[in-house]
């Protein structure tokens, strides 16, 4: 298996941009996680999916960001417009129901100049 | 409010000691505890996961223990190598119904040949 693949591996834009970082889970993966790491506030879950249905997006800092899971095997995570604090490493992750154990991918680099 | 603590921030060591990582949270009515590492621009890896009613788990020359009742966990590493030098988290699932981790801000390790 390929595990957790995320797309762009790093991606700079420029403030006001709109931003979608992309995700394929693992196949047959129930859960979908998104997390966002930096320096000042460490790693901080964002949303989760249970098959594809949003669970739990408590973490999601405002309405600029927005995550879909149109199918089991895809996720987004959308910023519109893209802010300078918005930089950060973004990770997603999946498991299996029943499963406490996450899968992460390599995360994608986002810088907003 | 579930907050998890990593001391110390970093670690420098010379190859072949033995060593300590500890983490402690707030809030001893946690489900899970998983230790984790991280390599430079890479995602996490989970290493060791304690359930609630464990009080310890071994894997190779990792031993991860925990002690619910006062908020505490140590990850000790055996004989260290350098190729054991990383980003090490600590992580608590709070909850059986809920997927959510909270994180640490993890203990740089560096270890030296």
């Amino acid at each position: 298996d390929a595990g957790v693949i995320q797309s762009p591996r790093h991606e700079v834009t420029e403030m006001g941009q709109e931003v979608t970082l992309r995700c394929k889970p693992i196949s047959g993966h129930d859960y979908l996680f998104w997390y966002r790491q930096t320096m000042m506030r460490g790693l901080e879950l964002l949303i989760y999916f249970n098959n594809n249905v949003p669970i739990d997006d408590s973490g999601m800092p405002e309405d600029r960001f927005s995550a879909k899971m149109p199918n089991a095997s895809f996720s987004t995570l959308k910023i519109q417009p893209s802010e300078p604090r918005d930089s950060a490493v973004y990770f997603c992750a999946s498991s299996l129901v029943g499963s406490d154990t996450q899968y992460f991918g390599p995360g994608t680099r986002l810088t907003v100049l | 409010k579930q907050e998890v603590t990593q001391i110390p921030a970093a670690l420098s060591v010379p190859e072949g000691e033995n060593l300590v990582l500890n983490c402690s949270f707030t809030d001893s009515a946690i489900y899970n505890l998983q230790w984790f590492r991280q390599d430079p621009g890479k995602g996490l890896t989970s290493l060791l996961l304690i359930q609630s009613s464990q009080r310890e788990q071994t894997s190779g020359r990792l031993n991860a223990s925990l002690d619910k009742s006062s908020g505490r966990s140590t990850l000790y590493i055996a004989a260290s190598q350098p190729g054991d030098s990383a980003t090490y988290l600590c992580a608590v699932k709070d909850g059986e119904n809920g997927n959510k981790l909270v994180f640490g801000a993890g203990t740089i390790l560096r270890v030296k040949s």
